[in-house]
């Protein structure tokens, strides 16, 4: 079936560290991939997403590239800020199905 | 525009009782989603809706869950009767089609006792 494995956390980071938080996944049929970010009390916000090989996602300063051949798709940010606190997940949907599968989440803490 | 809206957003019930938790997707969405989330299992959709029918509901953990969507702006999950076990944040979300995105709403924390 589909999967999708991300970092486990929790990530902390002081502000104005480099990110990285891995996702791969493992799809049926052929994926669209997201990024979404959920902030304390609240539901998941979709952060950015790609729909075919060698996309880029883009949003809020983090970016993530659809890569086919290592079926991955890992979030980056240049430079982390305290208001970037939260849980991060990474998610598939595959063609045809409305279904979105999520990973475990990561939890992320910028210390000031 | 308001987005999708959850009540309650908190609910304490003890082992046995009826629970329903509601859903008002975004004006316009056709299609609605139920999720849980738990420590155990992350997130998991439970069911979905396309134009108030029951598409896919092969995440429903079992014959105490039920959902219904009466109309194009309401939907419930019903517990009956709840386990502690069943103590998760449930969400709804709504998209405007196929392969839309999904917007969720703040979820329902539920707790069994």
């Amino acid at each position: 079936g589909d999967s999708v494995t991300q970092m486990e956390g929790p990530v902390t980071l002081s502000e104005e560290a480099f990110l990285t938080i891995n996702c791969t996944y493992t799809a049926t049929g052929y994926p669209s991939l997201f990024w979404y970010v959920q902030y304390p009390g609240e539901g998941l916000q979709l952060l950015l997403k790609a729909t075919k090989a060698d996309d880029k996602g883009s949003n809020k300063g983090f970016e993530a590239t659809y890569r086919k051949e290592t079926t991955s798709f890992h979030l980056e940010k240049g430079s982390v800020q305290v208001s970037d606190s939260a849980v991060y997940f990474c998610a598939l949907r595959v063609v045809g199905n409305e279904k979105l599968t999520f990973g475990t989440g990561t939890r992320l803490t910028i210390i000031p | 525009d308001a987005g999708v809206i959850q009540s309650p957003r908190h609910e304490v019930t003890e082992m046995g009782q009826e629970v329903t938790l509601r859903c008002k997707p975004i004006s316009g969405h056709d299609y609605l989603f139920w999720y849980r989330q738990t420590m155990m299992r992350g997130l998991e959709l439970l069911i979905y809706f396309n134009n108030n029918v029951p598409i896919d509901d092969s995440g429903m953990p079992e014959d105490r869950f039920s959902a219904k969507m009466p109309n194009a702006s309401f939907s419930t999950l019903k517990i009956q009767p709840s386990e502690p076990r069943d103590s998760a944040v449930y969400f709804c979300a709504s998209s405007t089609g196929t392969g839309e995105t999904q917007y969720f709403g703040p979820g329902t924390r539920l707790l069994v006792l």
